[in-house]
């Protein structure tokens, strides 16, 4: 079945570092896949998306380039922010048709130090 | 517009209540979703409705679950007898139509103790 695995966290990093969170999915046919962030005490946002192969989702300075080939979304930033601190999960859906049934990974925790 | 607004956002009850959660989404938005989120995990899906229609149920959502859309706008979710295992965060998410972005409420905080 459909199904998608995340680097386990909790990533810990230094202010103005490099991030990659990684992120690989298991799916039939061609899904789109998200990227949403859940800050300490909100809900769920949707950070940036992609819906075909190659395609390169962008937002607030983080990027995740669509792989078909490698069957991955894995989530970069060039210089993290204190204010990044939050948990991030992958998700995808069934294609393009229902963009709300979501299949989500288990979320990895990015805690930035000043 | 005031985003995805569920009520309560925490609830404790005890095995064997039953408990009720309400989601209010975002206006216009004719999907609407519910999830269950346990601790450490990502969000699961449970069910999902197009206006007041419940098009699709998942196997996660046994028979002591029920969720309604009567008008077409708020939903319900009723948990009955109500098991330890139910212990969760419940969320609820509405998109425009079946291929925009779904936006996601705060949750629901539920504890049985």
């Amino acid at each position: 079945g459909n199904s998608v695995t995340q680097m386990e966290g909790p990533v810990t990093l230094s202010e103005e570092a490099f991030l990659t969170i990684n992120c690989t999915y298991t799916a039939t046919g061609y899904p789109s896949l998200f990227w949403y962030v859940q800050y300490p005490g909100e809900g769920l946002q949707l950070l940036l998306k992609a819906t075909k192969a190659d395609d390169k989702g962008s937002n607030k300075g983080f990027e995740a380039t669509y792989r078909k080939e490698t069957t991955s979304f894995h989530l970069e930033k060039g210089s993290v922010q204190v204010s990044d601190s939050a948990v991030y999960f992958c998700a995808l859906s069934y294609g393009s048709s229902n963009t709300g049934k979501l299949i989500f990974g288990q979320g990895t925790t990015l805690q930035v130090k000043p | 517009d005031t985003g995805v607004s569920q009520d309560p956002r925490h609830k404790i009850t005890k095995r064997g209540q039953n408990v009720t959660f309400r989601c209010d989404p975002i206006s216009e938005h004719n999907r609407l979703y519910w999830y269950r989120q346990t601790l450490g995990q990502g969000p699961e899906f449970l069910t999902y409705f197009q206006n007041e229609a419940q098009l699709e149920k998942s196997r996660l959502l046994s028979d002591r679950f029920s969720a309604e859309r009567p008008k077409g706008s708020f939903s319900t979710l009723e948990i009955q007898r109500t098991e330890q295992g139910d212990s969760a965060m419940y969320l609820c998410a509405s998109s425009l139509n079946a291929n925009t972005e779904a936006f996601f409420g705060q949750g629901t905080r539920l504890t049985v103790v």
